[in-house]
């Protein structure tokens, strides 16, 4: 059974680009979150999907953003690249936005965005 | 505002003995907290989780102990093995949300 996969695994852009980094939740999975995990720092909420609906935004500038698809999957994008936004870009899913909390989520092995 | 603290960046511990690995949080409206393992290269693992109304919780060789008065949580493994060796992370729910507060990470390493 696969797990969370996050596409694609590295990845190198420039300053003011546009990227857009993708994930498949475990199969029956309705909830994807992303986390922003900066070198040396643990990860950081920056949004929660669950049916296709925004459920949580955490304190990020507007030029990220992210949408969930019909079948779960989920894409998140970042605008005018920034050298900060240099990062570990996770994903997790879940059964629903509280089911299986004491089971917390099950992350994919994540994106690394370098911007020069 | 950290509001999860991991104040150890590091712990070495011998194979076979206890590891101890401590989060102070700030927030009294956490109501869940977890623990994740981190590999390099491997997104993070859960591996064991309390809510706020208890004070325990075991599975295997990992307890987590919470002391709300203290705002403080800890992560015992014992007996400690080399394949423990890894980041963990302490992680916390703010009430009524659905997004986890993580800290700066614990690296352990269990000595052969």
């Amino acid at each position: 059974d696969a797990g969370v996969t996050q596409s694609p695994t590295h990845l190198i852009k420039t300053r003011g680009q546009q990227v857009t980094l993708r994930c498949s939740p475990i199969s029956g999975h309705k909830s994807v979150s992303w986390y922003q995990q900066v070198l040396g720092q643990g990860p950081q909420f920056i949004f929660q999907y669950y049916e296709k609906e925004e459920r949580g935004r955490g304190n990020f500038p507007d030029r990220f953003s992210a949408r969930q698809f019909p079948n779960y999957s989920s894409e998140l994008n970042v605008n005018a690249l920034l050298l900060g936004d240099s990062a570990l870009y996770l994903c997790a899913s879940s059964l629903g936005l509280g089911a299986g909390i004491a089971a917390g989520y099950t992350f994919g092995s994540g994106t690394r965005l370098t911007v020069v | 505002d950290q509001q999860v603290k991991q104040n150890s960046p590091s712990l070495s511990v011998q194979e076979g003995r206890i590891s101890i690995l401590n989060c102070d949080y700030t927030n009294s409206m956490f109501d869940y907290f977890l623990w994740y393992k981190k590999y390099p290269a491997e997104g993070p693992t859960f591996l064991i989780s309390i809510s706020s109304i208890k004070d325990k919780n075991e599975d295997g060789r990992f307890t987590v102990f919470l002391n709300k008065s203290a705002k403080h949580l800890s992560l015992h493994i014992v007996p400690s093995q080399p394949g423990d060796s890894a980041v963990y992370f302490c992680a916390a729910r703010p009430s009524g949300t659905y997004k986890y507060i993580f800290g700066t990470g614990t690296r352990l390493k269990v000595l052969a």
